[in-house]
């Protein structure tokens, strides 16, 4: 595997569920971030990972629980979801302490909430 | 505010056309600039960056991208577009410091006519 990869790409869930995703990047990168992307809307940060830390929670409601257990994985569980939080939802990782910032995504997962 | 903006929602162009991709930001550090691009169903991949020196950077797939500080603009452009160009395009800025965080415009929709 290259690049970021996200698991799974579909997934349906009802609003009593409890699912994850999962997100791994192989490319040595030590920040993790997970956006959500929905439609007519600008990509909203979720939750950003420096070196395992959490270092930003823009507002996401508490049925979003990221979990970061080391620098090349990351975790969204989810858990009483609302139809509203159907959406894609995307990884990305990079390489903090550099100059720049350039982020690297994966394809994301496309969540339905019924 | 820092934001940026993407003022075209939509935009058709005829194969072999050429292509202008408008984007404007306001930040008040120095920005660091980003194009990506979305095919349907897939995540945001990386077209070309600026950071500092030439302000006309080259990306891959023939793109190209100027950046007008006097105009806080990063246009994106294309002399002759392809129908595989059909696609969703990102404009977005950072800063150096900011924990690799990156604001993103609302994105430019991309249809090719034959």
């Amino acid at each position: 595997e290259t690049g970021v990869t996200q698991t799974p790409r579909h997934l349906v869930m009802g609003m009593t569920n409890k699912k994850s995703l999962k997100c791994e990047q192989h490319l040595g990168h030590n920040a993790m971030y997970w956006y959500k992307q929905s439609a007519k809307k600008p990509l909203e940060l979720m939750f950003v990972y420096n070196f395992k830390e959490q270092t930003e929670n823009n507002s996401v409601p508490s049925r979003f629980s990221p979990e970061c257990p080391n620098s090349s994985h990351l975790f969204l569980h989810l858990h009483t979801l609302q139809p509203e939080d159907s959406a894609l939802y995307l990884c990305a990782s990079s390489q903090e302490g550099r100059e720049y910032n350039e982020q690297f995504f994966g394809p994301g997962t496309r969540l339905t909430v019924l | 505010a820092q934001s940026v903006t993407q003022p075209d929602i939509h935009i058709t162009v005829s194969e072999g056309a050429s292509l202008e991709l408008r984007c404007n930001y306001s930040y008040g550090a120095t920005p660091y600039l980003f194009w990506y691009v979305q095919s349907p169903g897939q995540g945001l991949q990386l077209l070309l960056k600026y950071f500092s020196g030439d302000t006309l950077v080259q990306g891959i797939k023939g793109f190209e991208a100027e950046f007008k500080r006097s105009q806080s603009s990063f246009n994106l452009r294309k002399p002759s577009v392809h129908w595989s160009d059909a696609a969703e395009y990102f404009c977005a800025v950072g800063a150096r410091g900011s924990q690799g965080n990156l604001i993103f415009g609302k994105g430019t929709k991309l249809s090719v006519k034959p």
